[in-house]
């Protein structure tokens, strides 16, 4: 099983600022990784495919980079609608595995 | 727009059974993957089971392996998850997914609550 390994477990920034969320992945997944949004109540949504793809609908200020085992999710300038949790997901193998999560809160 | 609504959850004694349903709209469901992931409260996303579009390929996390069986009926726009044995531990928030075999988790239904307890 591929564990992914998110850090920080919680971020604390005020609107406006970078965020900068990490995901290391126990072996190598190629770009078959994504990122997910999850608030309070409400199911998950997908914001980023294939590691820096953005899914429909999703602002530019999410980004996505990173291959093979290291993966960052990056929020340009932080916006009050994004403070959430977000999890690292990978479907190179079975059984498909998400990460713990990282929640960002307001600082 | 796509839509996923879960339904057949609810309140079962250890060892008992349950039915999920998840009726599917807005998309060509035969043509695409589907997955159940669930919740427990307060914690992480755990993926349980996806199936592929025509339902000839299955796959399951470890855990409900031999308890729980992934199905559909394309002919309804439905999936299925049957569930056995159910466990203190399968109490959780389950999500139907659009998605899951070459595909990213695109679509997510709002869940149907599963409790187990005595």
């Amino acid at each position: 099983e591929i564990v992914l390994t998110q850090s920080p477990a919680t971020l604390s920034l005020s609107p406006g600022e970078r965020a900068t969320l990490s995901c290391r992945a126990s072996q190598r997944v190629s770009s078959y990784f994504a990122w997910y949004q999850q608030k309070p109540g409400q199911a998950p949504r997908l914001l980023i495919y294939d590691a820096s793809n953005r899914a429909s609908g999703i602002p530019a200020r999410f980004s996505g980079s990173g291959s093979g085992t290291d993966f960052t999710l990056t929020i340009s300038s932080l916006e009050p609608e994004d403070f959430a949790v977000y999890y690292c997901q990978q479907r190179s193998n079975w059984p498909r595995t998400f990460g713990q999560g990282t929640k960002v809160e307001l600082k | 727009e796509v839509q996923l609504l879960e339904s057949g959850g609810g309140f079962v004694q250890p060892g008992g059974s349950l039915r999920l349903s998840c009726a599917a709209s807005g998309f060509t469901f035969s043509d695409f993957s589907m997955t159940w992931v669930r919740q427990a409260a307060g914690k992480g996303l755990e993926w349980v089971s996806t199936i592929r579009s025509s339902g000839d390929s299955t796959y399951y996390t470890d855990s409900v392996k031999g308890r729980f069986t992934i199905s559909r009926d394309n002919s309804k726009n439905t999936l299925y998850l049957q569930m056995n044995s159910l466990a203190a531990e399968d109490t959780a928030l389950y999500y139907c997914v659009k998605g899951g075999y070459n595909r990213y988790f695109e679509y997510w239904g709002q869940g149907t609550l599963v409790t187990v307890s005595s």
